[in-house]
């Protein structure tokens, strides 16, 4: 199974851009990096995923190096409830292809007045 | 639309005690997967499904069971409780494929004593 590194925590300012690096150094061709967040106890919540381009959607963008081996997670004008935990994900393709999604410990992302 | 509902959202197990964790799901997701999260910890996935029939064990499948006799379905039975199974349970369902995001449930936080 592909695996991420991911800071433990980080900090950012209220209204600047939070970006959150992942690495995924033994991606495979078609596996997708996927990112999702935690807040509190909740369960995790989608926010972005891509395969080779980079993308955008309501709540982030996701930038994908050209070699895959790593992405960063943007979220351009963090509030105070974007405080949680950043989960970066490689969906496995594996042999039967059932694409499981593998969780790592995250990055604790702390949004501060 | 509910999408991925839990039952309970909590319960308190003694020692050697079973129950069964309800998960059901409206939208007519081939996948679905349960996951468990202890404090401070990331989710680890404890069994998954394809489809209907089909189930197949995650990173931590000892000492609990499941089934898949429906489409919207998937319970997790716990057969004989013990206190290292005090954790918070998350399901959740996707569509098939590699390029789709899974949606997740609120969770059932589970305390063994």
């Amino acid at each position: 199974d592909a695996k991420t590194t991911q800071p433990p925590s980080m900090d950012c300012a209220e209204g600047r851009a939070a970006n959150l690096p992942c690495n995924h150094s033994t991606i495979s061709g078609n596996e997708y990096v996927y990112w999702y967040r935690q807040i509190h106890s909740q369960g995790p919540q989608y926010i972005i995923h891509g395969l080779k381009n980079n993308e955008t959607n309501e709540m982030a963008s996701l930038i994908i190096t050209e070699d895959r081996k790593s992405s960063t997670l943007i979220l351009p004008h963090a509030t105070l409830r974007d405080t949680a935990v950043y989960y970066c994900i490689v969906r496995v393709a594996g042999s039967s292809n059932t694409g499981k999604l593998i969780f790592g410990q995250g990055t604790t992302l702390q949004v501060k007045p | 639309n509910a999408g991925v509902t839990q039952t309970p959202k909590f319960r308190i197990l003694k020692i050697g005690q079973s129950m069964t964790l309800q998960c059901t799901q409206d939208m007519n997701h081939n996948y679905m997967y349960w996951y468990r999260q202890d404090p401070g910890m990331g989710l680890k996935l404890i069994y998954y499904s394809v489809g209907a029939g089909i189930t197949d064990k995650g990173e931590v499948p000892n000492g609990y069971n499941v089934s898949r006799s429906t489409t919207e379905d998937f319970p997790l039975r716990l057969e004989l409780a013990a206190p290292s199974q005090t954790s918070v349970y998350f399901c959740a369902s996707g569509l098939t494929g590699l390029n789709t995001e899974a949606f997740f449930g609120q969770g059932t936080r589970l305390t063994v004593v």
